[in-house]
C-alpha cells in the first residue's frame, strides 16, 4: 500500500461545478498536510495548507480527517483556469515529505 | 531571479554516461530534496538532506547519489545513466516545519533528462 494515495482521475467537470478530491495516508503519526497545484510541465506550487480545523481560501476548502486518515480539497464554482493536477503532500513524524500521485482536473466550458 | 535554480533545464545523454544535476537556493532553507516525476506516478523522493552533514535516502535512491556542498547547494548525480532514468527531476527546499515555518516546499523549475 502506498503511504499517500490519490485517485488519479481525470475528473472532467463543467464550468461552475463543485468538485472534491480525497487523499488518504497510512502513517497515523503524520503531522502536516498540504495541497499543491501543478500545471502541465511546470513545478508544483503550494495551493493551501490543511489544518485540523479545516481552512477555506475563496473557492477552495481543505479539510483533515485524522480518524479516517484522509484530507480533502473542495473546489466550488470551477473555472477553466482550475484545470491542473492537484497533489496532496503529507509530512510524517520523521520529517519526510511524501507526495500523492496527483489528481487531474479538467474543467470544460 | 528564481529562489530555487536548477541546471541544466534540459539534457539528452547516452546510456552509461555520468550526469550531474545541480540545484542552488537563495531562501536560506536547511532542507533540500530531489524528486523525480514520471507520468502517472507523481513525485518520488530520491534523496533529501536536512543540513549539510545530514543526507538520507528516499524511496528510489538506487542508481543515484547526492552531494550537499553547502547549505545552498545540493547536486544529484547519475553515475551511469540508463534509459529508465528518463524523467523530469525537481529540486525543492523547505524550512524545518517547526514554529519557525510551515514546511512548505519551494520547487525549482525542473530538469528534463532523456537517456538514450
Amino acid at each position: 500500500r502506498k503511504e499517500v494515495e490519490q485517485d488519479p482521475g481525470p475528473f472532467n467537470v463543467p464550468e461552475g461545478a463543485t468538485v472534491a478530491f480525497n487523499c488518504t495516508y497510512s502513517n497515523s503519526a503524520s503531522q502536516s498536510f498540504f495541497w499543491y497545484r501543478q500545471d502541465c510541465r511546470k513545478e508544483p506550487k503550494l495551493l493551501m495548507s490543511v489544518y485540523s480545523s479545516g481552512n477555506e481560501d475563496g473557492r477552495f476548502t481543505a479539510q483533515l480527517n485524522r480518524a479516517s486518515q484522509y484530507i480533502s480539497l473542495l473546489i466550488r464554482d470551477s473555472k477553466l483556469s482550475d484545470s491542473a493536477t492537484y497533489l496532496c503532500v503529507v509530512i510524517t513524524n520523521t520529517g519526510k515529505l511524501i507526495f500523492g500521485q496527483g489528481t487531474t482536473l479538467q474543467v470544460k466550458p | 531571479d528564481a529562489d530555487v535554480t536548477q541546471t541544466p533545464r534540459n539534457r539528452i545523454t547516452k546510456t552509461g554516461k555520468r550526469i550531474m544535476l545541480e540545484c542552488s537556493q537563495t531562501k536560506g532553507h536547511d532542507r533540500m530534496y530531489w524528486y523525480r516525476q514520471d507520468p502517472g506516478l507523481g513525485l518520488q523522493l530520491i534523496y533529501y538532506s536536512f543540513d549539510v552533514k545530514d543526507i538520507n535516502k528516499g524511496e528510489i535512491s538506487d542508481g543515484y547519489s547526492v552531494s550537499r556542498q553547502a547549505q545552498a547547494k545540493f547536486s544529484l548525480s547519475l553515475e551511469s545513466a540508463i534509459p529508465n532514468q528518463t524523467a523530469l527531476y525537481f529540486c525543492a527546499t523547505s524550512d524545518s516545519g517547526s514554529e519557525r515555518g510551515t514546511g512548505e516546499l519551494f520547487f525549482g523549475e525542473g530538469s528534463r533528462l532523456t537517456v538514450l
